[in-house]
């Protein structure tokens, strides 16, 4: 079975500092990995995501991560945050040739100036 | 163009009543996805249907949950009788049928809470 850790659950920052979000994954197979965003009273919004190819993948916002296979992590960085970032990030996996999302437990992202 | 949109978005009801939840995925997409989040905990997958077709159910805690798709636009889901622990955040979402790692987008979610 696959799983996804979040081990971090909050993350307080200051504006304009730099962060970096956690997510290691469990999976015997090959995984697509995403990132999703929810901003308070909205729903879930596509931040990025690896199918194949450059390890780097770069979404909206300004937010990239990297894939790294032989630590099964998949790091959501940022280099400057703002205010308006403050949102709850989550971490989500799904196996080749399935469409089933696994999701990690989430990281709330307190952003304050 | 419209996202996916789900109703009532916060609903609030006592034991043993009955909830239907809404979703009207975004035009054009065949696969529907109910996935639920309980409080603190992670979202996790409900059913997925392919047009009007269950395709995987296996995330439906139990037969107090039915989900139906006619016709294969929008779907409801059925809570009944309802219990405390079904309270949470239930999501929809939708995307186009093809490759795997097609863009699956989200709702906003319905906030149920059984008193």
């Amino acid at each position: 079975a696959q799983s996804v850790t979040q081990l971090d659950s909050q993350v307080p920052v200051f504006e304009e500092a730099p962060v970096e979000l956690r997510c290691n994954y469990s999976s015997s197979v090959s995984v697509y990995l995403f990132w999703y965003v929810q901003y308070p009273n909205q729903g879930l919004q596509l931040l990025l995501k690896y199918l194949s190819g450059s390890t780097l993948v770069k979404g909206i916002n300004g937010f990239e991560a990297e894939f790294n296979k032989s630590q099964t992590s998949f790091h959501l960085r940022k280099p400057s945050v703002h205010i308006s970032d403050t949102a709850e990030y989550f971490c989500a996996l799904t196996k080749w040739g399935f469409q089933k999302l696994v999701f990690g437990t989430g990281t709330r992202l307190l952003v304050s100036p | 163009e419209a996202g996916v949109t789900q109703f009532p978005s916060h609903s609030v009801i006592e034991k043993g009543q009955t909830v239907t939840l809404r979703c009207d995925p975004i035009s054009g997409h065949d696969n529907l996805y109910w996935y639920r989040r309980v409080m603190g905990k992670e979202i996790k997958f409900l059913l997925h249907f392919v047009k009007e077709s269950k395709q995987d159910e296996s995330g439906m805690p139990n037969n107090r949950f039915l989900a139906e798709r006619t016709g294969g636009t929008y779907s409801t889901l059925k809570v009944q009788p309802a219990e405390l622990e079904d309270s949470g955040v239930y999501f929809c979402a939708s995307s186009q049928v093809g490759a795997t790692g097609n863009t699956i987008y989200f709702g906003e979610g319905s906030w149920l809470t059984v008193v």
